[in-house]
């Protein structure tokens, strides 16, 4: 079993649909929980960060952790044919920092 | 502002050959990482530098060898490339070890023929 589960896609969606990405996770030491998002041919940028459980929202953007179910998403509202990128979770603790593989998101005009 | 900086943005290597990726941060970050990214299987830690003067094996670190040369700076070195090192490298750099914001830098795409 991978540290990291996350579902590749791709996920494809008209504009201003909401986009939901989730990850699993099974070392239950991890404290932090990321979302990068990867345009094609650059390097990852952290979109959002959350610490334990709970949620936390930035604009259009929301993250949700529950530690219970080691389960982790993040949801796009209005999502925007510029949101149309690669989105990796990922989540540290214990001295310890792992990726989600990405799933590939595209938004249609 | 730079953020972090890597140099060359492609390459292509005959088994066996050598090179060095660089990698420079601007920053004054105290942390810096090595990343490999492959299709499904995510970002995988190569090395990392907790400080100037330290580095450690991350989780995939068999046929690469590092330099934390200063603060700034963080090379990568294939000593005998493999096709099995093609792939995306990625420098990040952080405030502490283990933190939860990497900066990543642009990436460099290496083929190894």
């Amino acid at each position: 079993q991978k540290e990291v589960e996350q579902d590749p896609g791709p996920l494809s969606v008209p504009e201003g649909a909401i986009v939901s990405l989730n990850c699993t996770y099974s070392n239950s030491a991890f404290q932090y929980f990321m979302w990068y998002r990867q345009y094609s041919r650059k390097g990852p940028e952290l979109l959002m960060y959350t610490y334990s459980s709970g949620n936390k929202e930035d604009g259009r953007f929301t993250a949700q952790v529950d530690k219970s179910s080691k389960y982790i998403s993040l949801f796009i509202r209005d999502s925007q044919p510029s949101d149309s990128a690669t989105y990796l979770c990922a989540m540290s603790g214990d001295n310890d920092m792992r990726f989600g593989a990405g799933t590939r998101l595209t938004v249609k005009p | 502002n730079a953020g972090v900086t890597q140099t060359p943005k492609f390459q292509v290597l005959k088994t066996g050959q050598s090179m060095t990726l660089q990698c420079a941060q601007d920053m004054n970050h105290n942390s810096m990482y090595w990343y490999r990214q492959d299709p499904g299987m995510g970002l995988r830690l190569i090395y990392y530098s907790a400080s100037e003067g330290t580095t450690d094996k991350g989780e995939v670190p068999n046929g690469y060898n590092v330099s934390r040369l200063n603060k700034r700076e963080f090379s990568l070195r294939l000593e005998s490339a493999a096709p099995s090192q093609t792939s995306v490298y990625f420098c990040a750099s952080s405030t502490v070890p283990g933190a939860n914001v990497l900066t990543f830098g642009a990436g460099s795409r290496l083929t190894v023929l």
